[in-house]
């Protein structure tokens, strides 16, 4: 089945600083990419997705890029501002009805 | 709008207790629902999703079972909880073959 790694499980930056966290994906057939957020005590909201045909897609300060060669997809955050604080998980699509996530990674803006 | 209600938001049960969790779903017609359980740093793992009445298909063997006995509402059951069962459950809905929408969770502490 697919395997989705997520890095890092941990990151703090600086209010206005840029926020990436990098995902690998094993299965090459995976052809859907979305990213959640997820606040504490409440279930994952999705921020961005990608499809497999595009490389890159942007809503105002995320972004999502994706390399299919690599099997890898980013979340960028710019100007992070605290409440972007939350732990986000991408996910992978393969097959009909199911998304395979990654281990999350908690985010802390430091004002 | 569409809106997605689950609960009770934690619950805490003795093993060998019997479980349901109830999900329900508004503002949408025919929604591929969804149960995932969270365990404590780990991402979200896919236990049953269904895309209709009465259809209801499982990821992984386990002590639970799952029914859709109307189109917006989905029960996650046991019969006799497990220590393992503990954990944080998530219900979802979405359209078109991956979760878009979910709940705000159901803490689960077995004793």
């Amino acid at each position: 089945g697919e395997n989705v790694e997520q890095h890092p499980s941990t990151l703090s930056v600086q209010e206005g600083d840029s926020a990436v966290i990098k995902c690998t994906y094993s299965d090459s057939a995976s052809n859907y990419f979305p990213w959640y957020k997820q606040e504490l005590g409440k279930g994952p909201q999705l921020i961005i997705d990608i499809r497999s045909n595009v490389g890159e897609k942007k809503d105002q300060r995320i972004a999502v890029t994706l390399n299919k060669t690599a099997k890898h997809f980013s979340l960028h955050i710019t100007e992070t501002q605290p409440e972007d604080s939350a732990v986000y998980f991408c996910a992978a699509k393969t097959g009909a009805n199911n998304l395979f996530f990654g281990t999350g990674t908690r985010l802390t803006v430091i004002p | 709008s569409q809106t997605i209600h689950q609960w009770p938001a934690t619950l805490v049960q003795p093993v060998g207790s019997p479980l349901s969790l109830e999900c329900t779903v508004e503002g949408t017609s025919n929604p591929n629902l969804y149960w995932y359980r969270q365990a404590a740093g780990r991402g979200l793992q896919l236990l049953f999703y269904s895309v209709g009445i009465g259809q209801i298909s499982s990821e992984v063997p386990q002590n639970l079972s799952a029914s859709r006995p109307q189109d917006r509402q989905f029960i996650l059951s046991s019969k006799k909880l497990l220590l393992s069962d503990s954990g944080f459950y998530l219900c979802a809905y979405g359209q078109g073959g991956q979760p878009q929408h979910f709940g705000d969770g159901t803490r689960l502490s077995i004793l």
